[in-house]
């Protein structure tokens, strides 16, 4: 059964702190990992990931995939109260697009 | 600037009651999504469809059926609404090497 799986399911830290988050798959015919950040409404893309080892970068947050693990994982450094959000991870196969359940992290000042 | 477009925003049925959920995308896009999303969960997807005239299952597709008007529109019917499936849907339209593309959201409540 194809599925994508996050860790961990809630993260609480304070400001400053650096948190990775994780994801792994199992699926067919992959094709690309995506990472979300989503506030109160729809999922805003961060980052498109096909390629192991090449990591992307975008200010504080950065991410990189890794093939042979069937794993992700996207850096957040220095947090900022305004990362708290849900992360979602979510892998295209074939023709479908499936989500993992998402990383809920709570930055506190 | 417009996307992907969903309506309506909210909607409150009575259970029993049907009702259509209209999705429609600007950018040219042969994929579309419906997901659900639940407290405290991530989107599950329900029906997808990878081209216009094709629709497939999804993760969760019980209760809903879903229509590829033309490119643009992919609707997502409830033909009798039940309590289990309030939830927020999101319609998605995806291109082959391009990063999904999300409507703003339907906040459904079955009573």
């Amino acid at each position: 059964e194809d599925k994508v799986v996050q860790s961990p399911l809630s993260l609480v830290v304070h400001e400053g702190d650096t948190v990775t988050l994780n994801c792994s798959y199992e699926v067919t015919n992959f094709r690309s990992l995506l990472w979300y950040k989503q506030e109160k409404k729809a999922p805003t893309f961060l980052f498109m990931l096909t390629s192991s080892g090449i990591e992307k970068k975008s200010g504080r947050l950065s991410s990189i995939l890794d093939k042979k693990e069937l794993s992700s994982i996207l850096n957040i450094t220095a947090t900022q109260t305004g990362d708290s959000a849900i992360y979602l991870c979510a892998v295209g196969f074939t023709d479908k697009l499936i989500f993992g359940t998402g990383t809920r992290l709570q930055v506190f000042p | 600037n417009a996307g992907v477009t969903q309506t309506p925003k909210f909607q409150v049925l009575k259970t029993g009651q049907s009702m259509t959920l209209q999705c429609a995308q600007d950018m040219n896009h042969n994929s579309m999504y419906w997901y659900r999303q639940d407290p405290g969960m991530g989107l599950r997807l329900i029906y997808y469809s990878a081209s216009e005239g094709t629709t497939d299952k999804g993760e969760v597709p019980n209760g809903y059926n879903v229509s590829r008007l033309n490119k643009r529109e992919f609707s997502l019917r409830l033909e009798s609404a039940a309590p289990s499936q309030t939830s927020v849907y999101f319609c998605a339209s995806i291109e082959v090497r391009s990063p999904a593309f999300f409507g703003q959201g339907t906040r459904l409540t079955v009573v």
